[in-house]
């Protein structure tokens, strides 16, 4: 099972907010990492977009929006990434990461679109 | 603001060594780690492992016996070599700062990659 999974597509509407999920292996608690975040549209390389452990720490990337926040459900053991206010331009692919056993993991990301 | 330059061979056989460097330009290279990532065609993220301040490193260990960083602090120059390419390790190769200084602190700032293809 991989170490983080998220689901490879979501839709959403311009206007509407998005909930994008990155669930942690049975085994890794979410409460003990920070999620980070990045934002890749097709050609360039990924963005940072935020990194969440708890309301009292975090960090949001430089320039971005407001409107990206992070969050954790423990009860699903996932980190959140909430977009609100979707805009065309959000399409992108997105990336969740921990640091886990001295490595740095992504998920297989999430292909959002906005239609 | 951080910018990287990367250099490398872009198209290699198979069982032969892939070697890419990548320039830091306009900020401080001590203090960080540096990494690199990759991404084949159409997938995910995959990171490769880093180098730190101290020169030591963390590598993926997926990966661990065939990579090896090294840095050049005296040129703001880090380097990846993979040994025994296949043509799975055909991808784009990203060099990437980390976001903080003196802690182990995930890649903030990426260059814009290198497409390595491995063929006969």
């Amino acid at each position: 099972q991989a170490v983080l999974t998220q689901p490879a597509s979501l839709s959403a509407s311009p206007g509407a907010s998005a909930s994008l999920t990155c669930a942690l292996r049975r085994g890794i608690y979410v409460s003990s990492y920070r999620i980070y975040w990045y934002q890749q549209k097709p050609g360039s390389p990924p963005q940072f977009l935020l990194r969440y452990k708890s309301d009292s720490e975090k960090q949001q990337g430089s320039g971005v929006p407001s409107r990206f926040s992070g969050s954790k459900d423990a009860s699903t053991n996932a980190g959140i990434l909430l977009i609100s206010g979707l805009q065309s331009e959000d399409e992108a692919d997105y990336y969740c990461m921990i640091w886990h056993n001295s490595a740095w993991v992504f998920g297989g990301g999430t292909k959002l679109t906005v239609l | 603001q951080v910018q990287f330059q990367q250099w490398g061979a872009g198209l290699l056989k198979p069982s032969e060594t892939l070697s890419l460097t990548c320039a830091v330009y306009g900020g401080s290279f001590t203090g960080y780690s540096w990494s690199w990532i990759r991404q084949s065609p159409g997938k995910g993220l995959e990171w490769i492992g880093e180098i730190n301040d101290g020169g030591s490193t963390n590598y993926n260990p997926s990966l661990k016996s065939r990579v090896t960083i090294s840095a050049d602090t005296s040129k703001n120059q880090f380097s990846l070599k993979l040994n025994s390419v296949t043509a799975a390790d055909t991808a784009v190769y990203y060099c990437a700062r980390g976001l903080s200084k003196f802690v182990t602190d995930a890649p903030g700032y990426w260059g814009q990659g290198t497409l390595v293809t491995v063929s006969s």
